[in-house]
């Protein structure tokens, strides 16, 4: 069965400071793959998507995300966080000739000044 | 342009009572689902539909009813309310028939089971 597994339930930085959540699933074949962001009292917003081709995708807001085949994780990054940026993130995955959408368990993100 | 929009945003109700949970889309989406979110469980898919009269179940259908008789409706039902049933519902809808895409979400309702 699929599965998405975000290791991370909780992570602090600095505003300023670089990013990385973790996502890896679980899947036989390549996946779509989605980040989501949550902020409080909101429902989900779409920060990017990968469905093929170059492996590092660019999102809003400044994020961008690898997928790596190899390691069946596709993590999201940022280099330089902003306090605006604290919120939920959920990795999502879709097989391939399907739509029914798997999440994770979700990342919060807190920044510190 | 309202979007995807969900009534109640709150809701209090008690034990073996009947909810409906309301979903409306303004793009004429194909797709269209509920799920509902927990703390450290994400969000769990409910049900799900392709199209107007066609519904599937998700992971954790249980207990919840839906209906598509028009494609931009897509309401929740459960039948008979317990309070594991307490948690915030989205719905969402995507736009493109037999392929994956992005998916829009509403605002959520927060349902609370006495």
């Amino acid at each position: 069965a699929q599965s998405v597994t975000q290791p991370d339930i909780h992570i602090t930085v600095s505003e300023g400071a670089s990013l990385e959540l973790r996502c890896n699933y679980s899947y036989g074949a390549t996946p779509y793959l989605f980040w989501y962001v949550q902020s409080p009292g909101q429902g989900l917003q779409l920060l990017l998507k990968y469905f093929s081709g170059d492996t590092l995708v660019q999102g809003i807001k400044g994020f961008e995300a690898e997928f790596k085949r190899s390691q069946s994780s596709f993590n999201l990054r940022k280099p330089s966080v902003h306090w605006s940026d604290a919120a939920e993130y959920f990795c999502a995955v879709v097989h391939t000739g399907g739509f029914k959408t798997i999440f994770g368990a979700g990342t919060r993100l807190f920044v510190k000044a | 342009d309202a979007g995807i929009t969900q009534s109640p945003r709150y809701k209090i109700t008690e034990t073996g009572r009947q909810v409906t949970l309301m979903c409306h889309q303004t793009w004429s989406h194909s797709y269209m689902f509920w799920y509902r979110q927990d703390l450290g469980h994400g969000l769990r898919l409910i049900y799900y539909s392709a199209a107007a009269d066609i519904t599937d179940k998700g992971e954790v259908p249980d207990g919840y009813v839906v209906s598509r008789s028009k494609t931009e409706n897509f309401p929740l039902t459960l039948e008979s309310a317990t309070r594991s049933q307490t948690s915030v519902y989205f719905c969402a809808s995507s736009g493109i028939a037999g392929a994956p895409d992005t998916q829009y979400f509403g605002p959520g309702t927060r349902l609370t089971v006495l």
